[in-house]
């Protein structure tokens, strides 16, 4: 039930734009994500109910399309602080949380 | 609060040794997690509670994985024997019952030689 993300790397110069994305084969009650520092445990970003809305969360924000079971997060102007692994959890049911293999993002000057 | 307590942060054993690794969920919460994080598999959820309650543990990968709760501050995950393959770090992460935001241990990372 691991959600599938893509790409699974990505290389950004400082000021770029990024677009992660996420899917799942199961209906979805909704979709977390999250940042991972080398070293560190993930830390909540954000969070996506039914219903098809978009969070912000400083320049990062997402999406998500529940009839096509699918998630976006954006990152927008990316600064060096966003390098990290990006998780994005999906939750079939009110109690599960799954997590897929992760997005490595880096952040160049 | 802590936040979400786990211990110990390092355990290097041999292969054949019995594991046990150990997990404070914050306070209040009602569902914790137990993670094994690789890189080949990213994050792999082994199975989570609800209450206390074991809902689902069809993550577990063997027979020699188990997990308990025996109250709503404290659970274990536990090897036996361990195997070198079982070298990964083991997050335990807890929530409120609601889609809400899951908080994450430091995490254990074991090595089996």
């Amino acid at each position: 039930q691991q959600p599938v993300q893509s790409p699974q790397a990505v290389i950004l110069r400082e000021g770029e734009d990024a677009v992660i994305n996420c899917s799942s084969s199961k209906a979805l009650y909704s979709v977390h994500w999250y940042r991972q520092k080398h070293g560190e445990a993930p830390v909540f970003l954000m969070i996506l109910l039914k219903g098809g809305e978009q969070k912000g969360h400083e320049k990062i924000s997402a999406s998500f399309n529940e009839k096509k079971q699918q998630s976006s997060l954006y990152l927008t102007a990316s600064q060096l602080s966003y390098s990290g692994t990006y998780f994005c959890g999906t939750q079939t049911g009110a109690n599960n949380l799954f997590f897929g293999t992760g997005t490595r993002l880096t952040v160049i000057p | 609060d802590a936040g979400v307590i786990q211990s110990p942060r390092h355990e290097v054993t041999e292969m054949g040794q019995e594991v046990t690794l150990r997990c404070k969920p914050i306070s209040g919460h009602n569902s914790l997690f137990w993670y094994r994080q690789t890189m080949m598999r990213g994050l792999e959820l082994l199975i989570y509670f609800n209450n206390n309650v074991p809902i689902d543990d069809s993550g577990m990968p063997e027979d020699r994985f188990s997990a308990k709760m025996p109250n709503a501050s404290f659970s274990t995950l536990k090897i036996q024997p361990s195997e070198p393959r079982d070298s990964a770090v083991y997050f335990c992460a807890s929530s409120l019952q609601r889609p809400t935001e899951a908080f994450f241990g430091q995490g254990t990372r074991l090595t089996v030689v």
